[in-house]
């Protein structure tokens, strides 16, 4: 079975700091990794994801993560924060089971604040 | 293009009565899934459909909840018999087809409370 965990419920920084957000995943085969950011009162959206290949990836709003197999991480970083990246992050595993149904299972989240 | 909707986003209800939430996807995303969002328990997957197939119902955590997905396209979970422990955001999410890598496009949520 897949698990996540986010470490820190909540992260502040400072504007123009960067950002780190952490997390580490259990998996029994090679995961398929997320990231999706939720504004308050929306829906959930995708930042970025790892399938296979390259493991630094690139998303929206300048955010990268790095899949690190060894270490079994996946922490989310920008190098600089602006006041509109405030929100709640979380990380996902896509779960395999039977038909590889591609449902997920999501950490707890972070909430990210950013002050001026 | 049209994302995910949600109906209603809000619902308060009394404890004991039955609600029925409504997701439309988005056009001819096959997979639909529903997830619950709550401050204990935090994102919780409760049922996926693909297409034609049986659906996997896994995470619907008691038989007061149940989901149907008529034509493919628009989905309705129904809790029966709410308890207040039923509060809680549910989210629905569409993708162009159910495999690991399919990014997942979710909705603004229904956001149930139990009196």
């Amino acid at each position: 079975a897949q698990s996540v965990t986010q470490l820190g419920s909540h992260v502040s920084v400072s504007e123009g700091a960067l950002v780190l957000l952490r997390c580490n995943y259990s998996s029994s085969v090679p995961p398929y990794l997320f990231w999706y950011v939720q504004y308050p009162n929306q829906g959930l959206q995708l930042l970025l994801k790892y399938t296979t290949g390259a493991t630094l990836v690139k998303g929206i709003n300048g955010f990268e993560a790095e899949f690190k197999k060894s270490e079994t991480s996946f922490h989310l970083t920008k190098p600089s924060a602006h006041m509109s990246d405030a929100a709640e992050y979380f990380c996902a595993v896509s779960a395999l089971g039977s038909g590889n149904t591609g449902k997920l299972i999501f950490g707890q989240g972070t909430t990210l604040q950013v002050k001026p | 293009g049209a994302g995910v909707s949600q109906s209603p986003s809000n619902k308060v209800t009394e404890k004991g009565k039955d609600v029925e939430l409504r997701c439309d996807p988005i056009s001819g995303h096959t997979a639909l899934y529903w997830y619950r969002q709550s401050l204990g328990q935090g994102l919780e997957f409760l049922i996926y459909f693909q297409g034609n197939s049986a659906p996997d119902k896994s995470g619907l955590p008691s038989d007061r909840f149940s989901a149907e997905r008529t034509g493919g396209s628009v989905s309705t979970l129904t809790i029966q018999r709410t308890q207040q422990e039923d509060s809680a955001v549910y989210l629905c999410a569409s993708s162009l087809g159910g495999t690991l890598f399919n990014e997942q496009f979710f909705g603004p949520g229904t956001r149930l409370t139990v009196l």
